[in-house]
């Protein structure tokens, strides 16, 4: 049973629209979330990530919401360029010092110029 | 810089044919991993490792093993490929403690078995 679920394979955005991608999980064990992008020919790197003592992480055009309640995470992405286009990727971990990533299956990000 | 190399980028073997993928790392980092990466499936964990000589299964492990002699080289065998191997394979590593920025990835390998 998938614990990390992204349940959008694709999502295409207007340049300089926002983009909102969704992550849910089913873990409640889970207390750190991340996300990673990966363009095609690389390694996914690490974008920005979340604590569950917050609500929100911001970094710039990326902000990542956390809704414990109803375990959903969201990245938003303002505005959005054709340069994050990529395959962006929800990660979770669970208890303090945890070093095991449990990922999602991934979202394929279009923005279109 | 710090980085994990895998090697090679691209492989096209015949069933059957023994490889291997090499993993480095020069960050001192105690954990290391090894994902596949399939259409409609994500990353898939293989194999992991929380230091020399400890190792354990991921989620995909069948087909495949792991040595960790050193700390800094992590290599993924195929001891028999078939062509469900055909995959993205990517290492990552990551301090044990202190889980804040993640793992660091590799490039990936991408293999074919025909």
């Amino acid at each position: 049973d998938q614990q990390v679920k992204q349940n959008s394979p694709s999502l295409s955005v207007q340049e300089g629209r926002i983009s909102i991608l969704n992550c849910d999980y089913t873990n409640s064990m889970f207390d750190y979330f991340l996300w990673y992008k990966k363009y095609p020919a690389e390694g996914p790197t690490f974008l920005i990530s979340i604590s569950s003592i917050k609500d929100k992480n911001e970094d710039g055009r990326f902000t990542v919401f956390l809704n414990k309640s109803a375990k959903h995470l969201s990245l938003h992405i303002v505005p959005s360029q054709p340069g994050d286009s990529a395959v962006y990727f929800c990660a979770a971990s669970s208890g303090a010092g945890s070093y095991q990533l449990t990922f999602g299956k991934g979202t394929k990000l279009s923005v279109i110029p | 810089e710090a980085q994990v190399t895998q090697n090679p980028r691209y492989l096209i073997t015949v069933t059957g044919k023994k490889l291997t993928v090499t993993c480095s790392q020069n960050m001192n980092h105690e954990y290391m991993s090894w994902y596949r990466q399939d259409p409609g499936l994500g990353l898939r964990q293989i194999y992991y490792s929380m230091n020399v000589e400890v190792t354990d299964k991921g989620d995909v492990p069948e087909g495949y093993k792991v040595s960790r002699k050193e700390k800094r080289n992590f290599p993924l065998i195929l001891e028999s490929p078939s062509p469900n191997q055909t995959s993205l394979y990517f290492c990552a590593s990551s301090p044990l403690q202190g889980l804040v920025e993640g793992y660091t990835f590799g490039s990936g390998t991408r293999l074919t078995v025909v």
